[in-house]
């Protein structure tokens, strides 16, 4: 079975843009997870959508969001990017039933200058 | 809210050695308990996790972990380490309701030959 996609790999941006970021999760897991990983601030949560619906939210500014497409694909974008949004960003899907065990993609990382 | 510390932010110790990598946390609620790796320039991979049952938890690549409900802790330990061991390890907890994973501050384990 495949693992958890993510797209791009790499990613650099200037300050203001926004970026769209892509994870696929292993099939058959309808739940996809978001962190962002930086040197200073380790693994942060994001969001997590289930079913096309966002169940829960970290504490970061709107400037992050979210979807989940049907076939449970899900996307993240970023606007307005700053200096501090330099980071890897993972995905990850979730096993259904009550394992809460969470399968990681390799992160995309980005870069913004 | 959860939070997790990992003692140790990096862990030198010769091949063939063992080791114990600590992890605490801090919760109102009962939790789920996880340990991850992450190898340079990829995702995390999960190594072992609690949920719940036997306190010692066995996971891949010889480690395992004991979970100690009166200490609210989380020790990884492995009886002998190989160069390929060399790698981040983060400690993470859930709580069984919630669908993120808080994690720790990562401790880096260095191999040395």
């Amino acid at each position: 079975k495949a693992g958890v996609t993510q797209t791009p790999r790499y990613l650099i941006k200037t300050r203001g843009q926004q970026v769209t970021l892509s994870c696929s999760p292993i099939s058959g897991h309808r739940s996809v997870s978001w962190y962002q990983q930086t040197p200073g601030q380790g693994l942060q949560f994001l969001f997590e959508y289930f079913s096309e619906t966002q169940r829960n939210k970290g504490n970061f500014p709107g400037r992050f969001s979210g979807r989940q497409f049907s076939n449970s694909r899900s996307e993240m974008n970023v606007s307005t990017l700053e200096l501090g949004d330099s980071a890897l960003y993972l995905c990850a899907s979730r096993t259904p039933g009550s394992s809460y065990e969470q399968y990681f993609g390799p992160g995309t990382r980005l870069t913004v200058t | 809210a959860q939070s997790v510390t990992q003692l140790d932010s990096q862990v030198p110790v010769f091949e063939e050695a063992p080791v114990e990598l600590r992890c605490n946390y801090s919760s109102s609620v009962s939790v789920y308990l996880f340990w991850y790796v992450q190898y340079p320039n990829q995702g995390l991979q999960l190594l072992l996790k609690y949920l719940s049952g036997s306190t010692l938890v066995k996971g891949i690549n010889g480690f395992e972990a004991e979970f100690n409900k009166s200490q609210t802790s989380f020790h990884l330990r492995k009886p002998s380490v190989h160069i390929s061991d060399t790698a981040e390890y983060f400690c993470a907890v859930s709580d069984q309701g919630a669908q993120k994973l808080v994690f720790g501050q990562g401790t880096r384990l260095t191999i040395n030959p």
